[in-house]
C-alpha cells in the first residue's frame, strides 16, 4: 500500500459544478497537508495548505483534513474550464527535511 | 519576483549519453529539492539540499544519478549513461528554509532518452 493514495481520474464535470478531490494516507505522523495544481507541461503550483486537522477556505477553494480518518479533500466551487488541470495532494511530517510525499494526482476536466 | 527556473526545458539524448539539468532556485531560498515525474506517476523525491549541510540523497534511484549545489544557489542534476527508463520530467523546487514545508516548483525539464 502506498503512503498516499489518490485516484488518477480523469474526473469530468460541467462548468459550475462543485468538485471534490480526495486523498487517503497511512502515515499518522503527517501534519502538513498541501494541494498543488499542475497544468499540462508546467510545474506544480501550490494552491492551499493546512496544518493538522480542520478546514481552510480561499475563494472558491476549500481544503479539509480529517486526521481521524486519514482523509483529505479539496473542494472547488463554481468550477471553471480554467480549473482543468491535475491536482496533486502532498503531505509531510514536522521536523527533519520536510520531504513531502505526493499522491499521483487527479486529472480534472471542466467542460463548458 | 523571479520564480524557480530550470534549463533546458526539453532535452532529447541518446541512450548511454550523460546529461546535466540545471536549477536556479528563488533568491534567498536555502532549501532545494529535485524530483522526477514519470507519465501518470506522482512526484518521486530524488535529493534534498539544505544550506551547507550534507545533501539527503536517499531518493536517488542509482549511482548513475548525482547532484551538486554550488555556492548554496544553483544546482545541477547529472545522469550518467542514460537509460530509456530515465525518460521523465525532472522538477526542481526551493523553499525559504528547512523548517518551512512549502515548496515552490520550477517548470521542469522534460528528458527523453532514445
Amino acid at each position: 500500500q502506498k503512503e498516499v493514495e489518490q485516484d488518477p481520474g480523469p474526473l469530468s464535470v460541467p462548468e459550475g459544478a462543485i468538485v471534490s478531490l480526495n486523498c487517503t494516507y497511512s502515515n499518522s505522523a503527517f501534519q502538513y497537508f498541501m494541494w498543488y495544481r499542475q497544468y499540462s507541461r508546467k510545474g506544480p503550483e501550490l494552491l492551499m495548505y493546512t496544518y493538522s486537522s480542520g478546514n481552510k477556505e480561499d475563494g472558491r477553494f476549500t481544503a479539509q483534513v480529517d486526521k481521524s480518518s486519514k482523509y483529505i479533500s479539496l473542494f472547488i466551487r463554481d468550477s471553471q474550464p480554467s480549473d482543468s488541470a491535475t491536482y496533486l495532494c502532498a503531505m509531510s511530517r514536522t521536523g527533519g527535511s520536510y520531504i513531502p510525499t505526493f499522491g499521483r494526482g487527479t486529472s480534472l476536466i471542466v467542460h463548458p | 519576483g523571479a520564480g524557480v527556473s530550470q534549463s533546458p526545458s526539453n532535452k532529447v539524448t541518446e541512450k548511454g549519453k550523460d546529461v546535466e539539468l540545471r536549477c536556479d532556485p528563488i533568491s534567498g531560498h536555502t532549501a532545494l529539492y529535485w524530483y522526477r515525474q514519470s507519465l501518470g506517476q506522482g512526484l518521486e523525491f530524488l535529493i534534498y539540499f539544505q544550506g551547507n549541510s550534507a545533501p539527503d540523497k536517499s531518493g536517488l534511484p542509482s549511482d548513475r544519478f548525482s547532484a551538486e549545489r554550488t555556492g548554496g544557489s544553483v544546482s545541477t542534476l547529472t545522469i550518467q549513461r542514460t537509460q530509456q527508463e530515465d525518460s521523465a520530467v525532472y522538477l526542481c523546487a526551493s523553499k525559504l528554509s528547512w523548517d518551512q514545508p512549502l515548496q515552490h516548483f520550477g517548470p521542469g525539464t522534460r528528458l527523453t532518452v532514445t
